[in-house]
């Protein structure tokens, strides 16, 4: 058990719809990561907040956006889903320790029909 | 950009036969540099990772890691594997020495490791 929790772990939902994927780090941490796992991109970088703040993004579409609370838990929002965007997303925390060592929740896994 | 290549899709050992899964990494400094395992409908779990010093790293589970910057490399090694091992295996890198840490990381694309009882 890394100490990251990821709710729901299982998601099916239609083309069209709005979803909210929920995320809280290890305790202490105040960086959450986002990655999609797809069986044609593989493991990709979505976007990276830290103690609230946005501080990287990678290849994350328009129709999906993210937040970090003050309480640091992250939600990602996938709307107007695509068939396409099915996949497992995982987040993943870091401690503030100046390395890149994250460590990730059980995944979400999103069923688009 | 830093990138990940693991050249191996597939592999498949022997219960108590030695592994090595191969990882060659493209970055323009020392970068820091991961191995994850994934087992089927399971997170990532972290289990080794090399930031500077020693070049062979040990972690969990029995397997470690060296570190070859001559040739770019930090392949994993287990001299001997468990039924259990069967996973899937990725390599990462991040760019965090640069920085300071607080970076994505690149992720290869991953080896499936079978294992033949």
């Amino acid at each position: 058990d890394s100490g990251v929790t990821q709710t729901p772990k299982h998601l099916i939902t239609a083309t069209g719809q709005r979803v909210t994927l929920r995320c809280s780090p290890r305790s202490g941490d105040l960086s959450v990561y986002w990655y999609q796992q797809s069986l044609d991109q593989g493991l990709q970088f979505l976007i990276h907040y830290y103690n609230g703040e946005e501080r990287a993004k990678g290849n994350i579409l328009e129709r999906f956006s993210a937040q970090q609370f003050p309480d640091l838990h992250s939600e990602l929002n996938l709307s107007s889903l695509e068939l396409g965007d099915s996949a497992l997303y995982f987040c993943a925390s870091s401690a503030r320790d100046g390395t890149d060592t994250q460590y990730f929740g059980p995944g979400t896994r999103l069923t688009v029909l | 950009a830093q990138s990940v290549t693991q050249p191996d899709i597939h592999i498949t050992v022997s219960e108590g036969a030695s592994l090595e899964l191969r990882c060659n990494y493209s970055y323009g400094a020392t970068p820091y540099l991961f191995w994850y395992v994934q087992s089927p409908g399971q997170g990532l779990q972290l289990l080794l990772k090399y930031f500077s010093g020693d070049t062979l790293v040990q972690g969990i589970k029995g397997f470690e890691a060296e570190f070859k910057r001559s040739q770019s490399s930090f392949n994993l090694r287990k001299p001997s594997v468990h039924w259990s091992d069967a996973a899937e295996y990725f390599c990462a890198v991040g760019a965090g020495r640069l920085t300071g840490g607080g970076n994505k990381l690149t992720f290869g694309t991953g080896t499936q490791l079978k294992v033949e009882l």
